[in-house]
């Protein structure tokens, strides 16, 4: 069966970075693409962007480009998410997902990244 | 970039009653539209794609309809396992995504 099992909660101070892995299993990897999604407190869904698994092309979300980086290791088919000079709005669940045909068909559990001071 | 309003922001109903979700894209997505339900604590769950298809083992009292820039999701007869937030969410030929801000559905 799929799934996608992300890393553990994250505290981070402002200015620092986090990153955050996806490993995804019961499919075949590069065959999909994994989109980004978070969620701030109480707050509804924001698309991050997308990686393509089988080339690595990437789309950002038009507010994040500069300060976020997606990446995938085909080799443990793995996927990462790295946001840099965290602010205490970047508190959130971030959440990644399976990218079929437009879909977001399978999520990860969501993994809490807290920026505090 | 393509907006998403739905409405309403929630709404309250009793069990058995039909309930109705409007979602409405900036410009014409064609169908590129699909429908998630997310409950407290827990991830989006994929319920309708391309605007009325029905995913894989989601039961048929969900059903969704629209095209170009209005679209409607509608539970036919509410659960209390349905009380969830419902979003919309579009996405283009570059996989760019955007989702409605969502719609809190509550048993009254």
């Amino acid at each position: 069966q799929v799934q996608l099992v992300q890393s553990g909660a994250e505290v981070k101070k402002p200015g620092a970075s986090v990153k955050v892995s996806c490993k995804a299993s019961g499919y075949t990897f590069t065959s999909y693409g994994i989109s980004w999604v978070r969620q701030a407190p109480g707050q509804g869904l924001e698309w991050m962007g997308w990686i393509s698994a089988y080339n690595g092309n990437t789309n950002y979300a038009q507010k994040l480009q500069g300060r976020v980086t997606m990446t995938t290791d085909t080799s443990t088919s793995t996927a990462y998410m790295e946001l840099r000079s965290l602010r205490s709005d970047d508190t959130a669940v971030y959440y990644c997902a399976r990218v079929g045909h437009g879909t977001c068909d399978y999520w990860g559990q969501g993994t809490l990244v807290t920026v505090s001071s | 970039d393509i907006q998403m309003t739905q409405s309403p922001s929630s709404l309250s109903a009793s069990v058995g009653d039909r309930v109705t979700i409007t979602c409405q894209a900036s410009q014409d997505i064609s169908n590129y539209l699909n429908w998630y339900q997310q409950k407290p604590g827990k991830a989006p769950k994929l319920l309708i794609y391309d605007a009325s298809n029905l995913e894989t083992g989601v039961p048929s009292r969900f059903s969704g309809s629209g095209s170009g820039t209005d679209f409607t999701f509608t539970i036919s007869s509410l659960q209390p396992e349905d009380i969830a937030t419902y979003y919309c969410q579009q996405y283009d030929n570059l996989l760019i995504f955007t989702f409605g801000p969502g719609t809190k559905v509550d048993i009254k």
